[in-house]
């Protein structure tokens, strides 16, 4: 069975500095895909970055970045440079393989990111 | 290009009562997805639809829960009776296909049942 797990329930960081959002998860399948989400208190769900288990390269979009290591089952998001409308819930989440139907994303439970002035 | 739209944004009832939420997909999506969103909680997946066929309604309680997806656009999701354990945020997003890695997802329908 697939599993995400996010230890940090709440992160605070100053404004203009870099943060980093934890990430861990377990499959047995060679085939996964890696995506974070931005939740604000509106409620909608935003993707903000996708990284394929066969990606060599971290995957990059402007302030984010996924620090993806894969020998360590580890896939954390990092934001450059935060800015007070980062302040959200973020969700690492996991798909399930292609061979299995694809597309079924399992969610970890989130951290509350608040970014101070 | 409009997102997905949802409705109603908040419902209130009591318990046992009936309710239904609306989700309308991006325009040429044919995948949809209704996912449960329990509060502190990540989502959760409670059905698939490819078109209008459901593919994947494992985690969908049927004994209360029905969902629909006419025409393959519109999708509406039911509850009957409604319990107070059901008090969540549903949300449903949709994609272009199988094989889009990327889900859009609608603001959501916050229920309260008391």
């Amino acid at each position: 069975a697939q599993k995400i797990t996010q230890t940090q329930p709440g992160m605070f960081v100053q404004e203009k500095e870099a943060v980093t959002l934890d990430c861990t998860y377990d499959t047995s399948d060679p085939s996964y895909g890696l995506f974070w989400y931005k939740q604000p208190s509106s409620g909608e769900m935003i993707f903000l970055i996708y990284q394929g288990s066969y990606d060599q390269q971290n995957a990059t979009e402007g302030r984010y970045s996924l620090n993806f290591q894969k020998a360590r089952k580890s896939a954390n998001l990092v934001i450059s440079a935060s800015q007070l409308g980062d302040s959200a819930m973020y969700f690492c989440a996991m798909r399930s393989p292609f061979a299995q139907g694809a597309q079924k994303l399992v969610f970890g439970q989130g951290t509350r990111l608040t970014i101070n002035p | 290009e409009a997102g997905v739209v949802q409705s109603p944004r908040y419902k209130i009832i009591e318990k046992k009562q009936p309710v239904a939420f609306w989700c309308n997909p991006i325009s040429g999506h044919n995948t949809l997805y209704w996912y449960l969103q329990n509060l502190g909680q990540g989502p959760e997946l409670l059905i698939r639809y490819e078109n209008e066929e459901a593919v994947d309604d494992s985690q969908l309680p049927k004994d209360r829960f029905s969902a629909e997806r006419l025409k393959g656009v519109d999708s509406t999701l039911k509850i009957q009776p409604a319990e107070l354990g059901d008090s969540a945020v549903y949300l449903c997003a949709s994609s272009l296909g199988t094989n889009s890695y990327e889900q859009y997802f609608g603001p959501g329908t916050r229920l309260t049942v008391t």
